[in-house]
């Protein structure tokens, strides 16, 4: 079946440090451009990062230099590194696939919650 | 950046009913660049509609996508039960790289 699973999420103090970790399956995350989307509770979607099957990576301007996507072939894993955090990153984050092509986002998983508080 | 404005922001319909949902964008999008997503409550994001009007995989043909420019349109032609959900809408382009409206919540009248 192809889906993504992420684990990760928690309570965390401001400043403190986080990794997320989403497992895909049924299809290789090295090949596909991967993507983190974040949403705020009771709030939209906010996109986060992106990986490029090329290893390219890029961050929304509220993460840049606090947080880094990585991914695992090995383990086929996407991640996100998430330091220095606050508590505007209070979330659900998910990990998604992009579609055929790198405008859209056809495969979600079903996301994980971060609460960064005191 | 461009900033997507999507209306109405709640929409109240019956099932059977046509729905026509708005969404904005203060520049111009290229229709490629223009998909729609439905969420159900506790639920992740689900790609209904990219290239502005190409129905996903597995997408009821009464949901439809339009539009050009900076106006665009996701209808459903006559609401299911289940159809009622917050819809999306997303484009890719310059900074930030990705961007969504704000939602629109489509509920049973």
């Amino acid at each position: 079946e192809v889906q993504l699973v992420e684990t990760g999420g928690g309570l965390i103090q401001p400043g403190g440090s986080l990794r997320l970790s989403c497992a895909a399956s049924g299809f290789s995350v090295s090949s596909n451009y991967m993507s983190w989307v974040r949403q705020a509770p009771g709030k939209g979607l906010e996109w986060v990062s992106i990986i490029y099957s090329g290893g390219s990576t890029y961050y929304g301007d509220s993460v840049k230099g606090r947080f880094s996507i990585s991914r695992d072939n090995s383990k086929n894993t996407l991640y996100l590194q998430m330091n220095s955090l606050r508590a505007e990153d209070t979330a659900v984050y998910y990990c998604a696939r992009h579609g055929s092509y790198i405008w859209y986002f056809d495969l979600w998983g079903r996301g994980t919650l971060v609460t960064v508080s005191s | 950046e461009i900033v997507l404005t999507q209306s109405p922001g709640t929409l109240s319909l019956s099932p059977g009913e046509r729905a026509t949902l708005s969404c904005r964008a203060s520049q111009s999008v290229s229709s490629s660049y223009l998909a729609w997503y439905q969420q159900k409550p506790g639920q992740a994001p689900r790609l209904l509609i990219y290239g502005a009007s190409s129905r996903a995989t597995g997408i009821p043909d009464r949901f439809s996508g339009s539009g050009s420019g900076t106006d665009f349109t996701l209808t459903i032609s006559r609401l299911e039960p289940e159809d009622f959900a917050v819809y999306y809408c997303q484009q890719y382009g310059s900074s930030p790289l990705y961007s969504f409206g704000q939602g629109t919540k489509l509920e049973i009248k």
